[in-house]
């Protein structure tokens, strides 16, 4: 059964800092990865998805990397902004295509 | 506007009085699912659909139903609901691997249950 750890839990930086947010799982045989925001009371809104055969994905300040054969993921979110305080999630879909599996999240605050 | 509707947004009934919470979106996709959310668990899934009359079981489906009658719509169903069940519930859906490839998911709103 697939499993998805992130790391940190929880994260506090000042504003403009450059940061990482660490996405692990333990089976390798994967669709594609995704990385959704949540704001508090709210749902989930897509950020970067990576498909098995890709190795990155950029947004804006977001950069997502995708390492399949070791099982990681790493977000980096570039001169950080209050505005980016949110819980950030990732998850994975199964080889099939068909269940997602989702990681504790990190809980990141931006301090002004 | 693309999106994905859930009713209600709230609700608190109590033990065993079977209740529906509706799921529709907007943007002909294939694939949708539903999510509980729990603090310290996470997300997990419960049921997901590949295609109407095609559904299939989640990580925790014990106490839910669902049925897939149209493609727009994808109802959760809990015919006796239990305390164990209050919970933060999301829907969401994307196109399919069939379709394309699994695009972003797109989620509601969420509905939060309380069952006392």
């Amino acid at each position: 059964k697939q499993e998805v750890t992130q790391i940190p839990a929880a994260l506090s930086v000042p504003e403009g800092e450059n940061l990482v947010l660490n996405c692990s799982f333990t089976d390798s045989a994967i669709y594609n990865l995704q990385w959704f925001r949540q704001d508090p009371g709210k749902g989930l809104t897509s950020l970067l998805l990576i498909q098995s055969s890709q190795r990155e994905q950029t947004s804006g300040r977001l950069n997502a990397s995708l390492d399949k054969s070791s099982g990681r993921s790493t977000l980096y979110i570039a001169a950080s902004q209050p505005g980016d305080s949110a819980t950030y999630l990732c998850a994975v879909f199964d080889n099939a295509g068909n269940m997602l599996t989702f990681g504790g999240g990190t809980r990141l605050m931006v301090k002004p | 506007e693309a999106q994905v509707t859930q009713n209600p947004r709230y609700l608190i009934t109590v033990t065993g009085k079977k209740l529906t919470v509706t799921c529709s979106q907007n943007m002909n996709h294939e694939y949708m699912s539903w999510y509980r959310q729990d603090p310290g668990l996470g997300l997990r899934q419960i049921y997901y659909s590949m295609n109407v009359e095609v559904t299939d079981k989640g990580d925790v489906p014990e106490g839910y139903k669902v049925s897939r009658k149209e493609k727009r719509n994808f109802p959760l169903i809990l015919e006796s609901p239990s305390p164990n069940q209050t919970s933060l519930y999301f829907c969401a859906s994307s196109l399919s691997a069939e379709q394309g490839g699994h695009q972003p998911q797109h989620f509601g709103d969420g509905t939060r249950l309380s069952i006392l």
